[in-house]
Parts: C-alpha cells; structure tokens; sequence
C-alpha cells in the first residue's frame, strides 16, 4: 500500500523558516516524481514544486508564489521528499500535501498524502 | 500560466441521475506529438486529501468506479457520473500538466438534490 507521510508543520512567525519531510512507502520512491501541493484553508488546490526522478536529472520546478523562497528535495536512499520553506509569510498558512508522480515525468498526481498544517503567525 | 475554469461552481443532482462537471483550459493541453491531452480529475471529500479519479483526460484510475468517465479534448474538458450515489458527494478539480506551472481549476461542489 502507498503512503505519504508528512511532518514538520506547525505554528511559525513570519520570516521563520520550516522545513517539511515526507516519508513514504510502498512504492519505488526512485521511480517517482514527487510533488507539493497546498491548501489554504476554505479554498482551492495550489501545486507548489515537483522534482522529477534521478533518471529525469531530478529536475525542479516552482510556482511563482514560492520561487526563491522553497526549495523541494529528495532522498532516494530513505525515500523522503522534502520541503525546505524560508522566509514564510502569513500567506503561506495552509495545509501542505505530499503528492506522487507515479509516472516520473508526467505530473498527474496518484497519491497524496494527508497534509501537515503549517500556520504562520506572529 | 494555463488557466483552469470549471463550471458549475455548484451542483445539485438527483440520486441515480447524471452529473456533469466541465473544465476549460485558456490554452490547449493536447500536445500533438503523442496525441494526448494532459489532463486530471480529482475528487476531495471533507478531511481527506484529493484521490485521483481520471488522467490522460478520460483514462480512470485503477479502483474509480465506471460511473466516473472523462472526456474531450484540447481546451475543453467534461468529468461525467452517469448515475449519482450518496457517495459521490465532494469537491471535484480538473487539473492540467501540460506545462509547469500545474494549475487546478477552482473546484465545483456537488451535493444531492
């Protein structure tokens, strides 16, 4: 069975950073993009970063709200992706999901795990 | 950036009855090299992530019911229930992954009438 697990929310002041792991298995980890995806509370899916396999050249990309500020990473060997947020802004409160690319390069999203809340208030 | 348009927000539907859910791309999303188009259904019930329902436009996840179907092509996109169950109440999103960044559409709620 496939599971995602995230950790590493929580309550943060603006400008703080905070770094989200996502620990999986049931799947060949290397084989998959991973991805993050937020929802802000009451409102809609915003995609955040993937990183693409090794065989991909681990690729990544942002969108524009969290570009220079987050970065996604991964760990083949443990099979943990993470996200690395810095300089957080009230903005940023939302409930973080850990997604799966089952494809490797073709970004539709088979697994999701079931978010950490991160809320960024002074 | 590919904007994603769903309508209805909202939708009330009948048990047994059809529901439609339509999702418009601001620019196409088939990519004519492998004829296919790069577009995903979601389903989110409350407390619970987004499951994914369908992908490479009509293509259903292993486990999603036969109810559940995709279809259309280029810009325009159609998630269809051909016969509503209790069950199927939740938020449902279309999703494009033609190109970064992957936008969702906004969401349409469907309840039972």
């Amino acid at each position: 069975e496939v599971q995602l697990v995230e950790s590493g929310g929580g309550l943060v002041q603006p400008g703080r950073s905070l770094r989200l792991s996502c620990t999986t298995s049931g799947f060949t980890f290397a084989d998959y993009a991973m991805n993050w995806v937020r929802q802000a509370p009451g409102r809609g899916l915003e995609w955040l970063s993937f990183i693409r396999t090794k065989a991909h050249g681990a690729a990544a990309q942002y969108a524009a709200s969290v570009k220079g500020r987050f970065t996604i990473s991964r760990d083949d060997s443990r099979s943990i992706a993470y996200l690395q947020m810095n300089s957080l802004k009230t903005e940023d409160t939302a409930v973080y999901h850990c997604v799966s690319s089952r494809d490797g390069y073709d970004l539709y999203f088979d697994s999701w795990g079931q978010g950490s809340l991160v809320t960024v208030s002074s | 950036d590919i904007v994603m348009t769903q309508s209805p927000d909202s939708l009330a539907v009948s048990l047994g009855e059809r529901a439609t859910i339509n999702c418009k791309s601001s620019q196409s999303v088939l990519y004519n090299s492998n004829n296919k188009n790069y577009l995903a259904w979601y389903q989110q019930k409350p407390g619970q992530p987004p499951k994914l329902l369908i992908y490479w436009a009509s293509t259903r996840e292993s486990g999603v019911p036969d109810r559940f179907s995709g279809s259309g092509s280029g810009t325009d996109f159609t998630l269809t229930i051909s016969s509503l169950q209790a069950e199927d109440v939740a938020l449902y999103y279309c999703q494009q992954y033609y190109i970064a960044p992957i936008t969702f559409g906004q969401g349409t709620r469907l309840e039972i009438k």
